[in-house]
Order: structure tokens, then C-alpha cells, then sequence
């Protein structure tokens, strides 16, 4: 089955910075990309996603590239806010996400003011 | 939006009991469910896959006697934690693909109870 790994578990930057969080999966077949934001206590929610024939997409601050070859996919969020603060797991589906999704580990962000 | 409505939020129940938690889509049909698993920091863990009219799929290492499954309808699914014990105790979490809705990417988009805490005592 699909394996996701995500990296760093958890990251600090101040207010303005830069972040950005790496994953890696393993099923050549997954071809649906997505990123949820999990707040303390609340569900995860979609914030951007990505399908295996683009390599990269932006959504204001928020950028995602994907790399097939290399099975390597990432986030990029800028100009980072108070806001931004949460859990940021990584995902990865086959048939565009028709099929179960796996998820990465998880990201803690902390954007210090 | 599609929206995925779960309950209880939060239940305590003594150990050897069973507990049932709700999931519903409320403007939309699911055929298929999953329930997840989420331990304090840490990732979401599938532990099956809810069809609608038929057997769950149950991912490697889940007790599908322990975690029983139904989704007689195309809005509901239940998931029912029989005989809790303590190491049950965990945040459960449902989620459907949304038919009518799009993600940006042009796939379905994976829409999320608010989930349930389960405490066992």
C-alpha cells in the first residue's frame, strides 16, 4: 500500500518567513495530491491540492510542487501569519482521489510573532 | 458545501461497554466512507472503509469484531466500538467524498466530520 512520509514534524519561523514542508510517498499510481490545515480541536480542512500532470500550483500564499519522478511533493506557504499556526498533513490517492487517501505524519507550524 | 456531520463529539464510557458514533452527510450521498483514528499528535490513521450496501473494508491490523461497521444508507455510516477498554480511548474521525463537490484540482474532495472523542475509563 501507499506510504507517505512528511517532514519536518514540526517547524517554528517568525512572522513574515517562509515555510515549507516536504513529503515523500511511494505508490507510483497516486495521482492526487492534497493538503489539509488541522487547527487545535477542529477537523482537517482541504487548503490546496495537486494532481500528478501539473507540477505546481499556487493559491495566494500558498504554493504546492510536486515532483513525480522523484515521488517528492511540497508546501510552500509565504509571507506566513499568526494564522497560519496548525497541523499541516500531507496526502496522497489514486484515481484522483476517488480512492482512500493516505496521510503523512504531520506538521506542526508555529508562527511566532 | 458538502458537509459531514458527526456524533457524539465526545463520549465516557466504562470499560466493557459499546459506543456508537454517527456520521452523516447532510447535502450530499456518500457510497463510501472512511473512519479514522487520530492519537494526540499524531497522524490520521485509516482504519476502514465504508461501503454503502455492503461489508466494510477494514485496513491490516484493525479488529473488524472490535470496530464494527455499518452504512445502510447513502448518508450514514456508524461505527461501533464494542467492549471499549481504555486503549480505545482516541479521537475517531469520518470522512466522504463529496459527489457534488469539486475540489480545485477537479477531483472530489475529501470532506471531514468534526470527529469524536472517545474516553474509556
Amino acid at each position: 500500500g501507499e506510504n507517505v512520509e512528511q517532514h519536518p514534524s514540526t517547524l517554528s519561523v517568525q512572522e513574515g518567513d517562509s515555510a515549507v514542508i516536504k513529503c515523500t510517498y511511494s505508490d507510483s499510481a497516486s495521482n492526487y495530491f492534497p493538503w489539509y490545515k488541522q487547527e487545535l480541536g477542529k477537523r482537517p480542512q482541504l487548503i490546496i491540492d495537486i494532481r500528478s500532470n501539473v507540477g505546481e500550483k499556487k493559491d495566494q500564499r500558498i504554493a504546492v510542487t510536486l515532483n513525480k519522478t522523484a515521488k517528492h511533493f511540497s508546501l510552500h506557504i509565504t509571507e506566513t501569519q499568526p494564522e497560519d499556526s496548525a497541523v499541516y498533513f500531507c496526502a496522497a490517492s489514486a484515481a484522483g482521489g476517488y480512492q482512500k487517501v493516505t496521510f503523512g505524519t504531520g506538521t506542526k507550524l508555529q508562527v511566532i510573532p | 458545501g458538502a458537509v459531514v456531520s458527526q456524533h457524539p463529539s465526545w463520549v465516557i464510557c466504562k470499560s466493557g461497554t459499546s459506543v456508537k458514533i454517527e456520521c452523516r452527510s447532510l447535502d450530499f450521498q456518500a457510497t463510501t466512507m472512511f473512519w479514522y483514528r487520530q492519537f494526540p499528535k499524531q497522524s490520521l490513521m485509516l482504519m476502514a472503509t465504508s461501503n454503502e450496501g455492503s461489508k466494510a473494508t477494514y485496513e491490516q491490523g484493525v479488529e473488524k469484531d472490535k470496530f464494527l461497521i455499518n452504512h445502510a444508507s447513502l448518508t450514514l455510516s456508524t461505527l461501533t466500538v464494542t467492549s471499549a477498554h481504555p486503549e480505545d480511548s482516541s479521537f475517531y474521525i469520518c470522512s466522504a467524498h463529496s459527489i457534488r463537490g469539486l475540489g480545485p484540482s477537479g477531483a472530489n474532495v475529501l470532506t471531514f466530520g468534526a470527529g469524536s472523542r472517545l474516553t474509556v475509563l
